[in-house]
């Protein structure tokens, strides 16, 4: 069946830096969703990429979905403490929607 | 508009033993999805219920099964409870439209001693 891999699997960052999650499938997708979990939290919807090539903006949070419809990244860009979490993709198996096993950030103070 | 509703929040059972768990979609969606989430392999889909039929399963044992009822609740039980079933049990539901996101529940944790 179709799989969504995600890299890195940790990522530990200084407060004030960059970061970046890769999402990559084993075929093509009609979209690609990201959500973000906090620590005891629940996964959050963040946004929903859909076109070839498109790029949507949340404040500091920017997400792209590849050319091929079969990869994205999420970057924030000057992270901060409310960024603490795991951030996943996801995207349609069929009628079902199937999960990467996420990038979790540390923001170090 | 109320989230989903997932309750208990916690439950302690011994192996052998089986558990239900129950969630209560946003009102209007009629898709309620299980998931199952370990630290080591991420969010596992289960299944997904609408309109009281199983529309789609994962590749989970025969133990875990699932039901749902005309107002859109869903309920989960797991039989034959191993150690490996300890895990988050997350609820989410969506609108009709198969490319709605997703709406967790706070999740039922789930400890088999």
């Amino acid at each position: 069946g179709q799989q969504v891999m995600q890299i890195p699997q940790y990522q530990h960052v200084q407060e004030g830096e960059d970061f970046t999650t890769y999402c990559n499938s084993s075929t093509t997708l009609s979209n690609i969703q990201w959500y973000k979990q906090r620590p005891g939290g629940h996964p959050v919807f963040l946004i929903q990429l859909v076109k070839s090539g498109e790029v949507k903006k949340q404040k500091r949070l920017t997400f792209q979905f590849g050319e091929a419809k079969k990869n994205s990244s999420l970057h924030i860009t000057a992270t901060q403490t409310t960024d603490v979490g795991t951030y996943f993709c996801a995207g349609p198996d069929g009628d079902k929607i199937i999960f990467g096993k996420g990038t979790r950030l540390h923001i170090l103070p | 508009k109320a989230g989903v509703t997932q309750t208990p929040r916690y439950l302690i059972k011994t192996r052998g033993q089986q558990v239900t768990l129950s969630c209560s979609p946003i009102s209007g969606h009629r898709s309620v999805s299980w998931y199952q989430q370990t630290p080591g392999q991420g969010l596992q889909f289960l299944f997904e219920y609408f309109s009281e039929t199983q529309r789609n399963k994962g590749n989970f044992p025969g133990r875990f099964s699932g039901r749902q009822f005309s107002n859109s609740r869903s309920e989960m039980n797991v039989s034959t409870l191993e150690l490996g079933d300890s895990a988050l049990y997350l609820c989410a539901s969506r609108a009709r439209d198969y490319n709605s996101p997703l709406h967790f529940g706070n999740g039922t944790r789930l400890t088999v001693t």
